[in-house]
């Protein structure tokens, strides 16, 4: 079982490009957690996604961010139109249904936007 | 609300010294707590869980809901203990709530 993978680690975007972060989640996993962390900052939750269901997107910005996991595939966490303040590690995470939380955490996504 | 708090951004101490991290959580039900750690350059991995009462590598945590607090101590830290620290709840939802984490600086 490889973790959970995230590419690409590093993406470089331009202000007003759009960025796509992938993430396979563990083997049997069917839960993916995503997370910003800001530079001297702590790890801000952004959504919870089940297969094909957003369970809780109480942390994404109401604009120009979404993210999806399909019953196949990824999960895709979308900025459109990013702006320099996007710039953080993207970090995602996974874990077994029912499984009391334990979560398996990505190797992260920095994004930089200049 | 729930809300993880992590007082001290750094805590440096000498190697065979005590270490305590602070965690205070804020949660009206029954919270579900956690420590992961992040080593220099490697993915951020679960430490350990309130609800397993364990030792692992040394360090222990104790649910203190008097206090509402989760502190991670270890009797007598060593220079591969240097890392950051993260303090999360889990409550009725299933997110994992993290704190803002303390770095823990171990000197020889």
């Amino acid at each position: 079982n490889a973790g959970v993978m995230q590419n690409p680690r590093h993406l470089v975007r331009r202000r007003g490009q759009e960025a796509r972060l992938r993430c396979s989640p563990m083997k049997g996993h069917s839960h993916v957690y995503w997370y910003r962390q800001l530079p001297e900052e702590g790890l801000k939750f952004m959504v919870y996604l089940q297969k094909e269901n957003i369970i809780d997107e109480s942390g994404m910005p109401k604009e120009r961010f979404s993210a999806e996991f399909p019953k196949e595939g990824p999960s895709i966490l979308r900025i459109q139109q990013v702006v320099r303040g996007d710039s953080a590690a993207y970090f995602c995470a996974s874990s077994l249904e029912d499984s009391n939380t334990e979560a398996f955490f990505g190797q992260g996504t920095r994004l930089t936007v200049v | 609300a729930q809300r993880v708090t992590q007082p001290e951004k750094l805590l440096s101490v000498f190697k065979g010294a005590p270490v305590e991290l602070k965690c205070n959580y804020s949660y009206s039900g029954s919270p579900e707590l956690f420590w992961y750690v992040q080593y220099s350059r490697q993915r951020l991995q679960l430490l350990l869980r309130h609800i397993s009462r364990e030792s692992i590598k040394g360090f222990t945590a104790d649910l203190n809901k008097g206090e509402t607090s989760f502190h991670l101590k270890k009797p007598f830290a060593q220079e591969e203990d240097s890392a950051m620290y993260y303090c999360a709840l889990a409550g009725n939802t299933d997110k994992l709530i993290f704190g803002t984490g303390t770095r823990l600086q171990v000197f020889p």
